[in-house]
């Protein structure tokens, strides 16, 4: 079947920390693997997305690769701000689009 | 581009009532939408897939007299809440599909509505 599994929250960094959260993923045939971010009180917002093996997606500072031989997707950013806490979800999609998966969502709380 | 609303933002009402979000594509065609549930600090619980023109599939668990979903056109789908208890309070999010090229698609999702029934 498919499912995600995310790094449990929160996680708690200084400014200008390097972020990592980790995201692996089960899936039958071929998913494409998104992150998206939740800032308090709002939806969720598309940050960064990969549609086959290898590729890397990435957006404001943010990268993932997508890693087949180890069913991984995770986040990184080298530096991290204040204004980067927010919930990060990890989510696979299916080739028809029928469904969409999340993973429980990581807390990222950036202290000045 | 690709944006996607809901209306209301959020929305008290008194048990028994019925309650309806609506959802909608602004500049792009959706064929498929989706409507999601958020309970707090928790991850989006798919409720129902919607596709125009034909009737939503609803995921396992989820009480289709009760949540009323319609997809009237490529741009609007709508849910409706029937007789609301206060378990049904919540974060409902919707998200529209579109291709992005040869097998690749995405979704962007709405800004959610917050029900709270009283």
């Amino acid at each position: 079947g498919n499912s995600v599994t995310q790094m449990e929250g929160p996680v708690t960094l200084s400014e200008e920390a390097f972020l990592t959260i980790n995201c692996t993923y089960t899936a039958t045939g071929y998913p494409s693997l998104f992150w998206y971010v939740q800032y308090p009180g709002e939806g969720l917002q598309l940050l960064l997305k990969a549609t086959k093996a290898d590729d890397k997606g990435s957006n404001k500072g943010f990268e993932a690769t997508y890693r087949k031989e180890t069913t991984s997707f995770h986040l990184e950013k080298g530096s991290v701000q204040v204004s980067d806490s927010a919930v990060y979800f990890c989510a696979l999609g299916t080739y028809n689009f029928n469904k969409f998966y999340f993973g429980s969502g990581t807390k990222l709380n950036v202290k000045p | 581009g690709a944006v996607v609303s809901q209306h209301p933002s959020w929305v008290i009402c008194k048990s028994g009532t019925s309650v309806k979000i609506e959802c909608r594509s602004l500049d792009f065609q959706a064929t498929t939408m989706f409507w999601y549930r958020q309970f707090p600090k928790q991850s989006l619980m798919l409720m129902a897939t919607s596709n125009e023109g034909s009737k939503a599939t609803y995921e396992q668990g989820v009480e289709k007299d009760k949540f009323l979903i319609n997809h009237a056109s490529l741009t609007l789908s709508t849910l409706t809440v029937t007789s609301a208890h206060p378990e049904d309070s919540s974060f409902y999010i919707c998200s529209a599909a579109r291709t992005s090229g040869g097998s690749s698609y995405e979704q962007y999702f709405g800004p959610g509505t917050r029900l709270t029934v009283t």
